[in-house]
């Protein structure tokens, strides 16, 4: 099955600095990434996500690339706010599957 | 938007439970994962049209339903201590997976 494996597990950033996150999946069938904020004690929601036919994709201050070769997705926030500060989880699928296969997440902090 | 209840249960080793979960307006597929603390989601199984639609690597003493109004149900038997987590339920509109979105999920302990 598909696994998914994500970096750093922990993540410091000052505020208006740019934050990267990455993820690797295992699975080549996968074509849907996702990739969830989730703060505390509270409900992932969903911030961007990329399908394979697209090797990147913006939406404000947060971007996602993809590298279907290598495997791996990076989610990319720049000017970052201290509203930024939660918990990111990538996550994979194949669209003919039924399952999301989440990352073990990270824990960001935005320093102000 | 996706609802579950209750928000946080405590339950003893041994006992059963029921989650429920009300999928938001137009969503047939519901889908329910466990967030062990400090874990990311992990799929239970998920349900469309009320069938199975898929089973993740969980024992069959959980089991769910969909009912007609794309309601929902997760039942847990015999607790184990292992069982406490966050379960989240999430809808969409289809089997594909795109656009999940999670209930605010209900905090299980079992002691």
């Amino acid at each position: 099955g598909e696994n998914v494996e994500q970096h750093p597990s922990t993540l410091s950033v000052q505020e208006g600095d740019s934050a990267v996150i990455k993820c690797t999946y295992s699975d080549s069938a996968s074509n849907y990434f996702p990739w969830y904020k989730q703060e505390l004690g509270k409900r992932p929601q969903l911030i961007i996500d990329i399908r394979s036919n697209v090797g990147e994709k913006k939406d404000q201050r947060i971007a996602v690339t993809l590298n279907k070769t290598a495997k791996h997705f990076s989610l990319h926030i720049t000017e970052t706010q201290p509203e930024d500060s939660a918990v990111y989880f990538c996550a994979a699928s194949n669209s003919g599957n039924e399952k999301l296969t989440f990352g073990t997440g990270t824990r960001l902090t935005i320093i102000p | 938007g996706v609802t579950q209840s209750p928000t946080h249960l405590i339950k003893t080793r041994g006992q059963q439970v029921t989650l429920r979960c009300s999928s938001q307006s137009g969503h047939n597929t519901v889908s329910w994962y466990q967030q062990a603390l400090g874990q990311g989601p992990q799929f239970i199984f998920q349900y469309y049209r009320e069938e199975e639609n898929g089973r993740g690597n969980f024992p069959p003493r959980f089991s769910g339903l969909q009912f007609p109004n794309d309601s929902s149900e997760l039942n847990v038997n015999a607790l184990e201590l292992d069982d406490s987590a966050l379960y989240l339920c999430a809808s969409s509109f289809s089997v594909a997976n795109y656009g999940y979105t999670f209930g605010s999920g209900t905090r299980l302990t079992v002691v």
